[in-house]
Order: C-alpha cells, then structure tokens, then sequence
C-alpha cells in the first residue's frame, strides 16, 4: 500500500512569505506528527495529531507555525512571516494509534527561505 | 526532558566488517527504542523498534539491543556492505513523540 506522502518535495520562498506544507498518512492511520530536521541535526518534534486534534503542539517554535488536520486524515503545516532559520527538512509520519507503535515518516519537504 | 546521544558522530569501515553504533538516552521511562536509516536529502526509513519490556530484535543482518536501566541501545550491523551506507539514527519514544540522536553517519568502503 501507499506510504506517507509530502508535497511539495522543496520549496523555496523568500523571507516574510507564507508557506504552506501538505502531508498524506497512510490510509487508517489515527496518529501523525510533524518533525523538523536541520542540517546535520537529528529530527524534532512540532507537534502530534489524533485524528483531528492537535493532542500535542508544545514542539511549535513560535506562533508563526500553525498545523491543521480538519477531516483526520491530511494534514497542513502552515508558517507565517518565513524567517531564514525556517530553512530545514521538515517530516511527517503516522501510525495506526499513536503511542507505542512504529512511526512511519514521509520523504520530507525542503523549505529554503532565502 | 529526554535527552539522546549517539556515538561515534561518523564512522567509515572496509566491506564486510562487522560494526556497533551506540545510543544513550537520559530517561529511562520510554515506551520503545527505534532505529531509523537516512539516507542523503530523504526521510526515515525504520530499521527496528525495541519495546521497553524487550532486550533485543533482529532483522536480517542487524541486531539491535536496549538495556533501559543503564539508558542504551546498541545497533549491530553484521557482514557490512557498501549499501549499508547512509546515516543512523536512534529515538526515543515519550508519551507522543519520538526524541532522537544527531546520528552516526556510516560510510562502507567497498
């Protein structure tokens, strides 16, 4: 079956846009998480969804990111006002229940902000 | 806060060695350990997950074990190959996230 999927693959905006990242979970997944990974880094958590909720936000940087998941199924990161340090690899994974269970990750999305 | 460490940060062996990646974690109460490949410029790739009530899981040519009193993990590639090439990463999971290590970046010359 289909994994996680992400779009764009790369996205380059320049400082002060507004971006907008999509994220596809495996079909039945209850669970799905959005990380940022900066060169060289390991990844870190932003935020965990069940279902459409956001049960845990506290890995959001600041105000200026916001994430969405209205029908518990797709969800959107959004980031406001893009500033330099915005430019990572930001992933998304989702599992069957969240909890103790495997992550499934994405391929990423590769925001420059110049 | 859950903290993770691996170590070596880079490590490059001939084909066919056997090798050991290390990783620390500073709090014990984890639900499992995961091991995850990266390869350049792509997303994680799990390799192995180690629930806290289990000492080891294998697949294949990896072993990977965990002692949680002591906060570690270990990562055994046997018979290495030069496909093997690629970044490890460990993490730790804590209520609803997964807290990872910088990684080790191994490269296997053929």
């Amino acid at each position: 079956g289909a994994g996680v999927s992400q779009t764009p693959s790369n996205k380059v905006t320049e400082k002060g846009k507004y971006v907008e990242l999509r994220c596809d979970p495996i079909s039945g997944h209850t669970a799905l998480y959005w990380y940022r990974q900066s060169l060289g880094q390991g990844p870190e958590f932003l935020i965990y969804f069940q279902g459409t909720g956001a049960a845990d936000d506290s890995g959001l940087p600041n105000d200026r990111f916001f994430a969405v998941r209205p029908e518990g199924s797709v969800s959107t990161l959004k980031i406001q006002r893009t500033e330099r340090g915005d430019s990572a690899m930001y992933l998304c994974a989702s599992s069957l229940m969240g909890g103790r269970e495997t992550q499934y990750f994405g391929p990423g999305t590769r925001l420059l902000v110049l | 806060k859950q903290e993770v460490t691996q170590i070596p940060a880079a490590l490059s062996v001939p084909e066919g060695e056997n090798l050991v990646l290390n990783c620390s974690f500073t709090d014990s109460a984890i639900y499992n350990l995961q091991w995850f490949r990266q390869d350049p410029g792509k997303g994680l790739t799990s390799l192995l997950l180690i629930q806290s009530s289990q000492r080891e899981q294998t697949s294949g040519r990896l072993n990977a074990s965990l002692d949680k009193s002591s906060g570690r993990s270990t990562l055994y590639i046997a018979a290495s190959q030069p496909g093997d090439s690629a970044t490890y990463l460990c993490a730790a999971t804590s209520g609803s996230r997964l807290t990872f290590g910088e990684g080790t970046q191994l490269t296997v010359n053929p």
